[in-house]
């Protein structure tokens, strides 16, 4: 099972910052924290992980709270393409790959 | 870069009949994994191979479900007999390594299964 809780849905202005919050208050301490999305029609696409740090790279930001138990991640400028399911999964370490369990994410629609 | 190629984007078939899928991963990529997403719901893994040996097949149906990697680069995934509840789309998915936490997996396009 995901070790994770997303809300179903969420809507956003374009043009205005998306946050996705994600709780996973059962997080071990040698788990990463995984960011995919989504998009209709289309395989997941990763987008962010990180362990402790906040983390932002050319597509998002990743804020994770000081005691792992939960977090935002932030598209800065939404746009309509950005329209997706938003995966949040907290990643096993494994020397031989961190299996991927995927909850039911957040479907973010972004609205003219 | 090409990425992950997947055939076919669709099959439809009737339940008891035998399917199959390909895919062909990112070029030097060991692990191969491929996925069941049932409609409103997330991907769930059925297999990963790093190379051509299996790491984990703990959720592969396997009274049915079959797959193979045997040169360690293009991998087939077959059902049979298939079942109405298996109507999916199958996803594969690509990474440099299993072994490190950030070698991200790359996901082909999928192939939508109908079987009626």
């Amino acid at each position: 099972d995901a070790k994770t809780t997303q809300p179903t849905s969420m809507d956003c202005a374009e043009g205005r910052a998306a946050n996705l919050p994600c709780n996973h208050s059962t997080i071990s301490g040698n788990e990463y924290v995984y960011w995919y999305r989504q998009i209709h029609s289309q395989g997941p696409q990763y987008i962010i992980h990180g362990l402790k740090n906040n983390e932002t790279n050319e597509m998002a930001s990743l804020i994770i709270t000081e005691d792992r138990k939960s977090s935002t991640l932030i598209l800065p400028h939404a746009t309509l393409r950005d329209t997706a399911v938003y995966y949040c999964i907290v990643r096993v370490a494994s020397n031989q790959g961190g299996k991927l369990i995927f909850g039911q994410g957040t479907e973010l629609s972004v609205k003219p | 870069e090409a990425g992950v190629a997947q055939s076919p984007r669709y099959k439809i078939i009737e339940k008891r009949q035998s399917v199959a899928f390909w895919c062909n991963p990112i070029s030097g990529h060991a692990t191969l994994y491929w996925y069941q997403q049932i409609l409103g719901q997330g991907p769930k893994l059925l297999i990963q191979f790093q190379n051509n040996g299996v790491v984990d097949d703990s959720q592969l149906p396997k009274d049915r479900f079959s797959a193979e990697r045997l040169k360690g680069v293009d991998s087939t995934l077959k059902i049979q007999p298939a079942k109405l509840e298996d109507s999916a789309v199958y996803l594969c998915a690509s990474s440099l390594s299993g072994g490190s936490l950030d070698n991200e997996q790359f996901f082909g396009p999928g192939t939508r299964l109908t079987v009626l």
